[in-house]
């Protein structure tokens, strides 16, 4: 069974310019993460998908982030424009049902803004 | 809220030392509780996981037990390899926090020959 896959695995921009990063969860997974990891750090939450609806956004900068997930499978997390702080992996992770089920991360997509 | 602390790396021990990585946490409800390891350039890995009070998750020579009465959830391997040489997450996911995991900073654990 295929893991959650995630592209690009790199991508280096300069500020002001726009970026996004594509998730696709393990099948049949409603739930999808999007974290931010940053450099020494655990992985912090973003937003978190119940099949296409978002239900945790509090963490996510809604002046320049934004995401999707139409049809409730793929995902895709986007930033206009971004800036250097912005620089960090973010990683997208999926879970299936039940209360002490784990989640399955992707191998991340390290952003750096130059 | 929800919130998992872990001791300060970097952990640097000698190949066949035994290791512990300390792990305390606050939850809201009753916790699950999880180990995961992290390679260089690599995504998030589950190392090993335990759902209630006194269970041991235990995988690939790491072990470590859910204690309730502690709140903790500590890493200990007998005896160490260079290939463990990786950063290690304490997390949680409780009811509490609709399931989200909360993660900690993370634990670098650096073994040499």
């Amino acid at each position: 069974e295929a893991g959650v896959v995630q592209s690009p695995r790199y991508k280096i921009i300069e500020k002001k310019q726009p970026v996004a990063f594509w998730c696709n969860p393990i099948s049949g997974h409603n739930t999808l993460y999007w974290y931010r990891q940053n450099l020494g750090q655990g992985p912090e939450l973003l937003i978190r998908y119940e099949n296409e609806e978002a239900v945790d956004d509090s963490q996510l900068p809604k002046d320049r982030f934004s995401a999707e997930r139409l049809k409730g499978v793929d995902s895709t997390l986007k930033i206009q424009p971004a800036e250097l702080g912005d620089s960090a992996v973010y990683l997208c992770a999926s879970r299936g049902t039940g209360m002490n089920t784990e989640a399955f991360f992707g191998q991340g997509t390290r952003l750096t803004v130059v | 809220g929800n919130s998992v602390t872990q001791m300060e790396g970097p952990v640097t021990l000698s190949e066949e030392a035994f290791l512990t990585i300390n792990c305390t946490y606050t939850a809201t409800g009753y916790p699950s509780l999880f180990w995961y390891v992290q390679y260089p350039g690599e995504g998030l890995q589950l190392l090993l996981k335990a759902t209630k009070a006194d269970d041991k998750g235990s995988n690939k020579g790491f072990e470590a037990t859910y204690r309730k009465e502690t709140t903790s959830f500590h890493l200990e391997k007998g005896s160490v390899q260079v290939s463990d040489s990786a950063v290690y997450f304490c997390a949680l996911s409780a009811s509490g926090g609709s399931y989200i995991p909360t993660f900690g900073r993370g634990t670098s654990l650096i073994v040499h020959p």
